[in-house]
């Protein structure tokens, strides 16, 4: 059972490169999310889908754009890197509102 | 704008002490409350899932309350250990427009001395 599985796990970009991050769960699980980690910040929600074929904006969504491509896969994708996007990238999905969330093991992103 | 706030932010304690830390959350429409353990270079992991008022749960050396009438969690350790370090995170699930999401706290950073 992977649970959460996020690829790739380091990269890095140069300025104006665009990149895909992978998210995939296994876990028959109806939301998943995209959050960004940075120091002193917390998690700071990118982008969510509540269910196959939805997309909705977060709080820091400017940059992003994501794919809910079917219920297991969401896809974060940067069309053209900035350093401001330098971050730990974490993908989540839970069943419900009970369930909590389960983490993928994050993606450290470097633009340089 | 709902806020899940967490204090405190940060504190050392020697191995061997206990601590404990709040989260407060909004009272209104409550569904569950949710702590999380994550270490540095980790990703979060669920320590506990707290759904009905007065709950308290127990893994180990760690505890947790809630207190949904007045909006409040309290996260215990008893005899704190150096692998006790972590930031301990709280998350309320929130619903807007038939969708929900999370809102985590900023965390708080325990570090535990040897």
């Amino acid at each position: 059972n992977a649970g959460v599985t996020q690829t790739p796990k380091f990269q890095v970009l140069k300025t104006g490169q665009s990149m895909t991050l992978q998210c995939a769960q296994d876990m028959n699980h109806n939301s998943m999310y995209w959050y960004r980690q940075d120091p002193g910040m917390g998690l700071r929600l990118i982008y969510y889908s509540a269910s196959e074929g939805t997309t909705d904006k977060g709080e820091v969504p400017n940059g992003y754009n994501v794919s809910r491509l079917n219920k297991r896969e969401f896809s974060l994708r940067l069309e053209s890197a900035a350093p401001s996007q330098t971050s730990v990238y974490f993908c989540a999905s839970s069943l419900d509102r009970v369930g909590g969330y389960t983490f993928g093991s994050g993606t450290r992103l470097t633009v340089v | 704008i709902l806020n899940v706030e967490q204090s405190p932010q940060s504190l050392h304690v020697q191995e061997g002490d206990s601590t404990n830390f709040t989260c407060s959350f909004p009272s209104s429409n409550f569904y569950a409350l949710h702590w999380y353990r994550w270490e540095t270079a980790k990703s979060p992991e669920a320590l506990f899932v707290m759904t009905l008022n007065g709950d308290e749960k127990k893994k180990g050396r760690i505890s947790a309350t809630l207190n949904t009438k007045e909006g409040y969690s309290y996260l215990y350790i008893k005899g704190s250990q150096p692998e006790d370090s972590a930031t301990y995170l709280c998350a309320f699930p929130h619903e807007t427009s038939g969708t929900y999401k999370y809102i985590f706290g900023t965390g708080t950073r325990l570090k535990v001395l040897a």
